[in-house]
Parts: structure tokens; C-alpha cells; sequence
């Protein structure tokens, strides 16, 4: 039971460089995220997809865009990436219902010089 | 808006002994649901425990109990019998009943366990 799968585990980019971090899972869940993690900062909420097709910002949207490819995958991709974006990214999934927590995929280590 | 504050950075906690990390939170949804992650120097992130707003006790798992005040809007973690393995960051989090899907953490807790 492979859970939230995160591809890949790390990456270096240049600045303006662009690329998609991939997220699945096989748990029928039908709501996804994507979150940053910064020292201090907790995690941020970048974006969130409620179901198949649909997609809302969080708190830190810019410089993201997002796919919910279908139920299983939902995408990340920076298209122009900054140093500001070095952080460490993580997928995660959660059935419905108010009391259902989220399970998270194992982080992107991402760092853009 | 939702918003989570952890005013912790860090704690300092003899083994054995137990310790509260704080949580307040702010909503003006009356349905919500607040949650307690365990993310060790390892990474991954391990959910802990849940407490619904309506509901009339405190949740409790295992080593793990929250104090929720409704009325201060607080809900601070209690982990008795700390162990070694306890040592790690402690996040806070909340999900809306109106709109469920976006889930907001704190900053969390850095919880180091002395021998």
C-alpha cells in the first residue's frame, strides 16, 4: 500500500528554470494538496483540489500552478522558478468529512540557485 | 480567515515527565476540526489526533490527550510519559466545516526529550 507517492525527492534548479513535481494516490481520496514547508513557517498551503477537475488557491499561490489530472494525480509546476521557492514540498490526501486527516506523501527537497 | 498560532518555537521536556504544546486558533465557522501532526527529523508527517468542535469531550490517544477550550479558542496538545522518540516538530491544524477541504497548519513546535 503505496499511500502518497512524491516524485522526485529532490531537485536543483536554476533560476527560471521551470518544472512539475507529481504527486498520487491510491486511496480514493478525493481531495488534495500541495503545502511548502520553510524552518518557522509551518506549512503553507500553495494549493488545494476538493475533487476531480476543480482546483482553489491556498494561502501561497504565486508562482504555482496546479493540475488535477484525475483523481489520483495532482500536479505542481513552477513555471519560472525563484530562489524563494527553495523549499521542501509536500503532497497530501484526504477523504471527505470534517474529522478525516490528511495523509502526506514524503517531501520534495527542492533548491533553485 | 483561518489562522493557527503555536507562540513555541521550542521545548525542553525530561523523559518521563509530561508536556503541553500550545495551539490557538482562530475561526468564525462554529463546525471545525483541529488536528495534531508529529513530523520527527526524519520528515514524514504522522498524524496524532483529532478533536471536532462539537465534540463534547476531550480526544484522547494513547500518550495523547487535548485540552480543548471551545471558549478560548485553544487546543493544546498533552503528551504524557515523554519518551526519546517523542523528540520532533509538532504542527497544529484546522479544516473548516464550511469549506473542509483547505486545511491550514501553525508554525509548530520544536519538542526535544531529555534523558
Amino acid at each position: 500500500n503505496a499511500g502518497v507517492t512524491q516524485t522526485p525527492k529532490f531537485q536543483v534548479l536554476k533560476t527560471g528554470q521551470s518544472m512539475t513535481l507529481q504527486c498520487a494516490q491510491d486511496m480514493n481520496h478525493n481531495s488534495m494538496y500541495w503545502y511548502r514547508q520553510d524552518p518557522g513557517m509551518g506549512l503553507r498551503l500553495i494549493y488545494y483540489s476538493a475533487s476531480e477537475g476543480t482546483t482553489d488557491k491556498g494561502e501561497v499561490p504565486n508562482g504555482y500552478n496546479v493540475s488535477r489530472l484525475n483523481k489520483r494525480e495532482f500536479s505542481l509546476r513552477l513555471e519560472s522558478a525563484a530562489p524563494s521557492q527553495t523549499s521542501v514540498y509536500f503532497c497530501a490526501s484526504t477523504s471527505g468529512g470534517l474529522n478525516s486527516p490528511l495523509h502526506f506523501g514524503n517531501g520534495t527537497r527542492l533548491t533553485v540557485t | 480567515a483561518q489562522k493557527i498560532t503555536q507562540t513555541q518555537p521550542g521545548m525542553f521536556v525530561q523523559e518521563k515527565e509530561a508536556v503541553t504544546l500550545d495551539c490557538t486558533y482562530d475561526t468564525s465557522d462554529p463546525s471545525y476540526g483541529l488536528f495534531w501532526y508529529k513530523q520527527p527529523s526524519s520528515g514524514e508527517m504522522i498524524f496524532l489526533i483529532y478533536q471536532g468542535s462539537y465534540d463534547q469531550q476531550n480526544a484522547t490517544e494513547g500518550r495523547y490527550s487535548l485540552n480543548f477550550q471551545k471558549a478560548r479558542k485553544s487546543a493544546n496538545l498533552v503528551i504524557s510519559a515523554s519518551q526519546l522518540g517523542d523528540s520532533a516538530m509538532y504542527f497544529c491544524a484546522m479544516r473548516e466545516g464550511a469549506s473542509y477541504d483547505k486545511v491550514i497548519f501553525g508554525p509548530g513546535t520544536s519538542l526535544s526529550v531529555i534523558p
